[in-house]
């Protein structure tokens, strides 16, 4: 079945460092790809998405590029903040409409 | 935005008791509400969809007798652990989508169930 695979947390960095958070899926067909972060005791929120190959989502200074060739989502930031501390799920949507979620993996940016 | 509340936000149990689990649309109404199981350091498993005024539509693997879920009405569905086993002690989350016809799903905080 279909299935997302994140990069193992957590990742600690200092503020205004470039942050990536790797992203694969497996899919049958080409899937939605979306982006949820979730702040400490506060339910999941969607932070961007792309529909198709070669899409850009953005948000919050945060990107990932839709690559059908090597089936990835990196979610990428160029200059991270405290207040980015968070823990991020990379998921799918497949094609009965049901998210399929990676781990997530927790983001602890230090001042 | 759309504000989805959960309550309680954790709690304990002894093995053999129930426990249920309220999922709230607070400013909008969802006529399709989703739960989740989330295990430490594992993705979201999606255990079950519901829809108003009808029977939930369980995934695979899941029990429906021990997990039962009802939605009632259009701001509110439960889920009720039944007979909770320490095997049941899990991160539960609930989603729900509005009726308006977009397709995003806005999730409420959690409930951390411990069963002793």
């Amino acid at each position: 079945g279909d299935s997302v695979t994140q990069m193992e947390g957590p990742v600690t960095l200092s503020e205004e460092a470039f942050l990536t958070i790797n992203c694969t899926y497996t899919a049958t067909g080409y899937p939605s790809l979306f982006w949820y972060v979730q702040y400490p005791g506060e339910g999941l929120q969607l932070l961007l998405k792309a529909t198709k190959a070669d899409d850009k989502g953005s948000n919050k200074g945060f990107e990932a590029t839709y690559r059908k060739e090597t089936t990835s989502f990196h979610l990428e930031k160029g200059s991270v903040q405290v207040s980015d501390s968070a823990v991020y799920f990379c998921a799918l949507k497949d094609q009965g409409g049901k998210l399929i979620f990676g781990q997530g993996t927790e983001l602890s940016v230090k001042p | 935005g759309a504000v989805v509340s959960q309550h309680p936000s954790r709690v304990i149990c002894k093995s053999g008791t129930s426990v249920k689990i309220e999922c709230r649309s607070l400013d909008f109404q969802a006529t399709t509400m989703f739960w989740y199981r989330q295990f430490p350091k594992k993705s979201l498993m999606l255990m079950a969809t519901s829809n108003e005024g009808s029977k939930a539509t369980y995934e695979q693997g899941v029990e429906k007798d021990k997990f039962l879920i009802n939605h009632a009405s259009l701001t509110l569905s439960t889920l009720t652990v039944t007979s909770a086993h320490p095997e049941d002690s899990s991160f539960y989350i609930c989603s729900a989508k509005t009726a308006s016809g977009t397709d995003t799903q806005y999730f409420g905080p959690g409930t951390r169930l411990t069963v002793l």
